[in-house]
């Protein structure tokens, strides 16, 4: 079956613009995550979904960032007045598994470039 | 806090056993994940141990969790070319409000013909 699925999968910005990533999670997942892979480095968790709601954002750097998952399947990751820092791959992964770390699926991931 | 370390780079001809190691803070996680990253691929799950077994093995792999030490480890056995990737340490847990996984900083394995 189709796996998680993230569009687009790169995009370059100037400094200062918003931009939107997406997200389809494995259908039937209720439970959605949203990491950040800097070079060099692992993953770092942004935010969490279970169906709609975020369930957890402690992950989300600051109040430039922001997700929604409004219909409880595909995601979007926003952020605004977007800065070099913010550049990284971002990853959604994908589980069955509400509030578990169990068997999540990731996504190949949006090289987001800020210049 | 929660810590996962990783070496960063390992090594190893062709045929030969690769072991990569990785060592955590949280004495509460629930799973140890390895995930393997090919360049321009996604994520992959490897193999993961629940943390209350000190042993699993699957085909090639072999990982060895000491709860005691908060160390893993990921043993490959017969080391091929197709196995030169970053692979990543992580852990999680099996039930609490979020799931999340905490990743190592990822080792490369390079693997010499």
């Amino acid at each position: 079956g189709a796996g998680v699925s993230q569009t687009p999968s790169n995009k370059v910005t100037e400094k200062g613009k918003y931009v939107e990533l997406r997200c389809d999670p494995i259908s039937g997942h209720t439970a959605l995550y949203w990491y950040r892979q800097s070079l060099g480095q692992g993953p770092e968790f942004l935010i969490y979904f279970q169906g709609t709601g975020a369930a957890d954002d402690s992950g989300l750097p600051n109040d430039r960032f922001f997700a929604v998952r409004p219909e409880g399947s595909v995601s979007t990751l926003k952020i605004q007045r977007t800065e070099r820092g913010d550049s990284a791959v971002y990853l959604c992964a994908s589980s069955s598994n509400p509030g578990s770390s169990y068997e999540q699926y990731f996504g190949p991931g949006t090289r987001l470039t800020v210049t | 806090g929660e810590d996962v370390e990783q070496s960063l780079f390992l090594s190893v001809r062709e045929g030969d056993s690769s072991v990569i190691n990785c060592t955590y803070t949280d004495s509460s996680s629930t799973y140890l994940y390895w995930y393997k990253q090919e360049p321009g691929a996604g994520l992959q799950l490897l193999t993961y141990i629940f943390s209350n077994m000190d042993m699993k093995q699957d085909q090639r792999l072999t990982v060895l969790l000491n709860k005691k030490d908060k160390h893993l480890s990921l043993r490959i056995a017969d080391t091929q070319t197709g196995d030169s990737a970053i692979y990543f340490c992580a852990e999680g847990h099996g039930s609490s409000n979020t799931g999340k996984l905490i990743f190592g900083q990822g080792t490369t394995l390079q693997v010499k013909p």
